[in-house]
């Protein structure tokens, strides 16, 4: 299965909202309700941030938040703040046989 | 707190081998599944492996199925990863991670609440 597809690259001034997307199929995001997002900042491990499409962990900021359409999810980050420009990953549980993909990554830009 | 420690990284030569162990603490360990991710330098993240809370229900990715083993020993609270006929591709940071759900409730849910810190694995000649 291939990985899941997100734009390299999004920006925004602090304080804007950007939304970034993750693009699949109908077996795995359009399949399961099983989208998680992770953010990571250079040379420090993923974070989660977003569980089961729209799930925040405790101590996630609610600026960050996770939908789904079909085949497709996003995550929105409201506010942006400079500690907010890192890279952000998308994954999504793709059935028993090889259970999770990882979208390439998208590199978030506070401008 | 709950922490990973990962270790067993290094270099090693094409078709060699190489044990990861990760350490955690902080956690009821068995209660939980856990996973191995990787990232090549400059890339993305990579599924390698998952292993349930009671070291049933293991999964692996494409790339690393009949080479990696992932197994645990929960009065150790540790996870491992064997990895055999290694690759210049395996070349990564590997990091173990924890899953987020309780195991015993509903099983695996395969994405990761905690990470440890990494640990670089060189495959090269």
């Amino acid at each position: 299965q291939s990985a899941l597809t997100q734009p390299p690259s999004a920006s925004g001034s602090p304080g804007q909202s950007v939304t970034i997307s993750c693009s699949g199929s109908s077996s795995d995001i359009g399949g399961y309700n099983l989208v998680s997002w992770y953010q990571q900042h250079p040379g420090k491990a993923p974070e989660l941030l977003i569980s089961e499409v729209d799930q925040r962990p405790s101590g996630v900021p609610d600026r960050f938040s996770g939908s789904k359409s079909g085949n497709t999810a996003s995550l929105t980050v409201s506010g942006l703040q400079a500690d907010d420009e890192a890279v952000y990953y998308c994954s999504s549980y793709a059935g028993s046989n090889n259970p999770v993909l990882f979208g390439g990554g998208t590199k978030l830009t506070v401008l | 707190e709950v922490q990973l420690l990962e270790s067993g990284g290094g270099w090693v030569q094409p078709g060699g081998s190489l044990s990861l162990s990760c350490g955690v603490s902080g956690l009821t360990f068995h209660n939980y599944a856990m996973g191995w991710v990787r990232q090549a330098p400059g890339k993305g993240l990579e599924w390698v492996a998952h292993i349930g809370g009671d070291g049933y229900g293991t999964a692996y990715a494409d790339s690393v199925k009949g080479r990696f083993t992932i197994s645990r020993d929960n009065s150790r609270t540790s996870l491992y990863l064997r990895m055999n006929s290694l690759r210049v591709e395996d070349t990564a940071v590997y990091y173990c991670a924890k899953d987020v759900r309780y195991y015993y409730g509903s099983g695996s849910l395969y994405t990761y609440d905690k990470w440890g810190q990494g640990t670089m694995v060189t495959v090269s000649s």
